[in-house]
């Protein structure tokens, strides 16, 4: 089984800390991805990964980073949070092969005060 | 830019009736997914669609693609309470990285 791993269920962060959010998938995947998911808006990309050291921006990059040192590691770094930040960040993973379907992690739900 | 909307967002039926969850998308693509979530959980994946004309069915729910129409059904037969959760379509686009667009998602309650 596929299994896609978030360092943290819940997080509380006050306004204007750096915020870290780490991901672990264990199948070797090739891209990695990191989506919000709020209310109504479904889930939006924020960036994704189709390698070590590669990133793309996804449809909401602003206000936030990501790094992917490892095949395995993708982390979503919020430079300096904000209110509007508070959200679910659901990781996922695909082989980027013929069929990439994605394998997601159980979110974090990051509140920000 | 592609777009993918679903049809409709908020669902409350019966059981054991029958309905369609419809999911729509702007620009060509070959491939479509269908994902569960529970509250406060994650996605879990349902469907896989790769072709025109697929179909697939697990349990009660069977799932179809026309990739001429951009149009995907997400069929629920004879429902019960415990396929109470948000269905999520996602389209994979025709280029470029493997990424997944989703819709806004549909939650569908059951009551008994």
């Amino acid at each position: 089984d596929v299994k896609v791993t978030q360092s943290s269920r819940y997080l509380v962060k006050r306004t204007g800390e750096k915020v870290f959010l780490e991901c672990v998938q264990d199948m070797d995947h090739e891209n990695m991805f990191w989506y919000r998911q709020d209310p109504g808006l479904g889930l939006r990309l924020i960036y994704f990964s189709y390698d070590v050291k590669m990133k793309e921006k996804g449809d909401i990059p602003e206000g936030y980073s990501v790094s992917r040192e490892k095949k395995e590691r993708f982390s979503l770094i919020l430079e300096s949070a904000s209110t509007n930040q508070t959200s679910m960040y659901l990781c996922a993973s695909s082989s980027g092969q013929e069929r990439p379907e994605a394998f997601f992690g159980q979110g974090t739900r990051l509140t920000v005060v | 830019e592609l777009k993918v909307e679903q049809n409709p967002l908020f669902l409350s039926m019966q059981e054991g009736k029958n309905y369609t969850i419809y999911c729509n998308y702007s620009t060509t693509s070959d491939r479509l997914y269908w994902y569960r979530q529970d509250p406060g959980k994650s996605l879990e994946s349902l469907f896989v669609l790769l072709s025109n004309g697929a179909v697939k069915q697990e349990g009660r729910l069977m799932a179809s693609l026309d990739t001429k129409a951009r149009l995907s059904t997400l069929h629920i037969t004879a429902a019960v309470h415990d396929l109470s959760a948000t269905y999520f379509c996602a389209v994979v686009p025709p280029q470029g990285a493997q990424k997944l667009v989703f819709g806004q998602g549909t939650r569908l309650t059951i009551n008994p």
